[in-house]
């Protein structure tokens, strides 16, 4: 049973350009999470989706950022016109009901030059 | 709000134990337990549902008291795999399946 999978592991952006960054939850877990981790500090809650549903965004800056995860394939976090605040470890967890234990993936690196 | 942690850090000698508390200042329905090494994802170790809840893996334990809104955890005897940063995630009641997190203990065993 293949884990958490995110990709890319690696993303660098210009500034202003979009960056996507891409989740697939354990095989039977209906339930996403994303994370930003800044270097040497604990990880921010963003959003949490179930299938085709927003369930809790308030982690979540109003502005540039957005989350889906659809019927068929990976969950999305997308950045639009990204600046350097926005470089840090992005993570993604997942679950396969509310109250059980969240699985990490390796997390994407994003660098904002 | 974030829940407290401590101590920040620790340093151990290989065979001696630690504790590492986590304390809420909302009232809490689980508390999760993590260990991340520099550079990678958190683990999972253990989640603790219920108040006054005890569980162990390993020589690794927690407790969760949930009128103290408070949670530790237990390693005995670490090994030098122990090393690395533990998060406790704690869930409050009503708040969905969102986890805070704390900021983290880093803990460092030397041989």
């Amino acid at each position: 049973n293949a884990g958490v999978m995110q990709n890319p592991r690696h993303l660098v952006r210009r500034r202003g350009q979009e960056a996507r960054l891409r989740c697939s939850p354990m095989k039977g877990h209906s339930h996403v999470y994303w994370y930003r981790q800044l270097p040497e500090e604990g990880l921010k809650f963003m959003v949490y989706l179930q299938k085709e549903n927003i369930i809790d965004e308030s982690g979540m800056p109003k502005e540039r950022f957005s989350a889906e995860f659809p019927k068929e394939g990976p969950s999305i976090l997308r950045i639009q016109q990204v600046v350097r605040g926005d470089s840090a470890a992005y993570f993604c967890a997942s679950s396969p009901q509310q109250g059980y234990e969240q699985y990490f993936g390796p997390g994407t690196r994003l660098t904002v030059t | 709000q974030q829940p407290v942690q401590s101590p920040q850090a620790v340093i151990l000698r290989e065979g001696e134990d630690a504790v590492i508390n986590c304390s809420s200042s909302k009232a809490l329905y689980s508390v999760h337990w993590y260990r991340q090494k520099h550079g990678e994802a958190p683990v999972f170790l253990m989640i603790l549902l219920k108040g006054g809840e005890q569980k162990g893996h390993e020589k690794i334990s927690a407790s969760f008291n949930e009128k103290k809104q408070q949670s530790s955890l237990y390693l005995t005897a670490s090994q030098l795999s122990y090393s690395g940063t533990y998060f406790c995630g704690t869930e409050s009641r009503n708040a969905g399946n969102m986890l805070t997190f704390g900021g983290g203990t880093r803990l460092m065993v030397k041989p």
